[in-house]
């Protein structure tokens, strides 16, 4: 149980566009889900926090214009990198959560953005 | 800033042999700690949470807790090939809920 998907796995894109990034947990209802970013040999950083039906919080230094986070159901949260730059490349990882009281993060597989 | 710090490795053990990973973190006021496993170009996979200060054991792995000296570890005994990975210790503050993650420390078990 407990499995988060993500889509797509992998992308590649020109610079100037956009991408959407799917979250989604397949067998159980995410309250929460988070939005990570890990950059080669470096560990995973929080982008933005959402709730179902509530604006996302962002972490300092992310650019929530940018990023635009949409968590419209309990099973689905997409991040749209707008007009994508090479050095928005990165492995963008969500992952969710059950219930407010809940301790585990359920991990996505992650997507690989490439922005040439 | 809530900072969680970690040897980045590697660290290079025999097959059979123990792994030890430390982790130490900066906020007094965090209240779970979290042990990941990451292979290479893959998302952390949870091997364990603590909560509360000593041990707490869970078939090879034995996550122990001192928050007095703000130190978390991870035992990993009867080292295998396949626990060859980055470990991630991640710590958890109860007002935030959000998870902030070390660097992580590589793990290399040699056959």
């Amino acid at each position: 149980g407990a499995v988060v998907s993500q889509h797509p796995s992998w992308v590649i894109c020109k610079s100037g566009t956009s991408v959407k990034i799917e979250c989604r947990s397949l067998d159980f209802q995410a309250t929460t889900m988070f939005w990570y970013r890990q950059f080669p040999k470096q560990s995973l950083m929080l982008m933005a926090t959402s709730n179902e039906g509530s604006k996302a919080t962002y972490e300092q230094g992310v650019e929530k214009d940018k990023f635009l986070i949409n968590h419209a159901s309990l099973t689905l949260s997409t991040l749209t990198v707008t007009s994508a730059h090479p050095e928005d490349s990165s492995f963008y990882i969500c992952s969710a959560r059950q219930g407010p009281h809940s301790y585990e993060q359920y991990f996505g597989p992650g997507t690989r953005l490439t922005v040439t | 800033q809530k900072e969680v710090e970690q040897n980045s490795g590697p660290l290079s053990v025999p097959e059979g042999a123990i792994a030890s990973l430390n982790c130490t973190y900066s906020d007094r006021g965090s209240q779970s700690f979290f042990w990941y496993r990451q292979y290479s170009g893959k998302s952390p996979e949870l091997i364990m949470f603590i909560y509360s200060n000593g041990d707490k054991e869970d078939g090879r792995f034995t996550a122990q807790l001192n928050k007095a000296s703000q130190y978390v570890s991870l035992l990993i005994r009867d080292s295998q090939p396949s626990d060859s990975a980055t470990y991630l210790c991640a710590v958890m503050n109860s007002g935030y809920s959000t998870l902030t993650f070390g660097k992580g420390t590589m793990l290399l078990v040699s056959p």
